[in-house]
């Protein structure tokens, strides 16, 4: 069974700072890696996507790497800011299934302080 | 740019009422799915489907009964609330099986 597990729960940085999120997963079997953004009392919002046989994706200050080997994710993010300041989801697309069914991390809460 | 839209935003139901809820998206996806958030529990798949007239079990279906009789609209519903069932309900969709997915804004549900 696929067990998604998102490190540390939650972290605190200062402005400016660049950080890492991580996420593992136990099976490396995986279509593909969607990063999301989840604010408070808000839906999740797509980061980046980022398929089994890409290693890297860059979306502005964001910048995904996959390594599915060893089943790591991580997400970097560039002078951080306070507007960073949110829950991160990472969930992965089993590659056995034709269903697209998404399977969750618990999340990282970022918040960036001023 | 409506994407997914989630019917209501907010409800409160008291224990053995029945509601649906409803998913509408304009982007002509094909597969739609309905998950639950929970504190300490994360995002569950609740049912979903992979094309109009379809739908699937996920992996917390009890409780909940889907239809989706147009492309364009999802719909879960309880039949008798439970406490239980107080969750942030997620509706996502997806264009193909390995696409980016969409998610709706969210239903936050009070059961007493």
């Amino acid at each position: 069974k696929q067990e998604v597990t998102q490190i540390p729960a939650a972290l605190s940085v200062p402005e400016g700072e660049n950080l890492v999120l991580n996420c593992s997963f136990t099976d490396s079997a995986i279509y593909n890696l969607q990063w999301f953004r989840q604010d408070p009392g808000k839906g999740l919002t797509s980061l980046l996507l980022i398929q089994s046989s890409q290693r890297e994706q860059t979306s502005g200050r964001l910048n995904a790497s996959l390594d599915k080997s060893s089943g790591r994710s991580t997400l970097y993010i560039a002078a951080s800011q306070p507007g960073d300041s949110a829950t991160y989801l990472c969930a992965v697309r089993r590659g056995s299934s034709n269903t697209g069914k998404l399977i969750f991390g618990q999340g990282t809460t970022l918040q960036v302080k001023p | 740019n409506a994407g997914v839209t989630q019917t209501p935003k907010f409800r409160v139901l008291k224990t053995g009422q029945s509601m649906t809820l409803l998913c509408a998206q304009d982007m002509n996806h094909e597969y739609m799915y309905w998950y639950r958030q929970d504190p300490g529990m994360g995002l569950r798949l609740i049912h979903y489907s992979v094309g109009e007239g379809t739908t699937a079990k996920g992996e917390v279906p009890d409780g909940y009964n889907v239809s989706r009789l147009k492309k364009q609209n999802f719909l879960l519903g309880l039949e008798s609330a439970a406490p239980s069932q107080t969750s942030v309900y997620f509706c996502a969709s997806t264009h193909g099986q390995a696409t980016e997915a969409f998610f709706g804004q969210g239903t936050r549900l009070t059961v007493v």
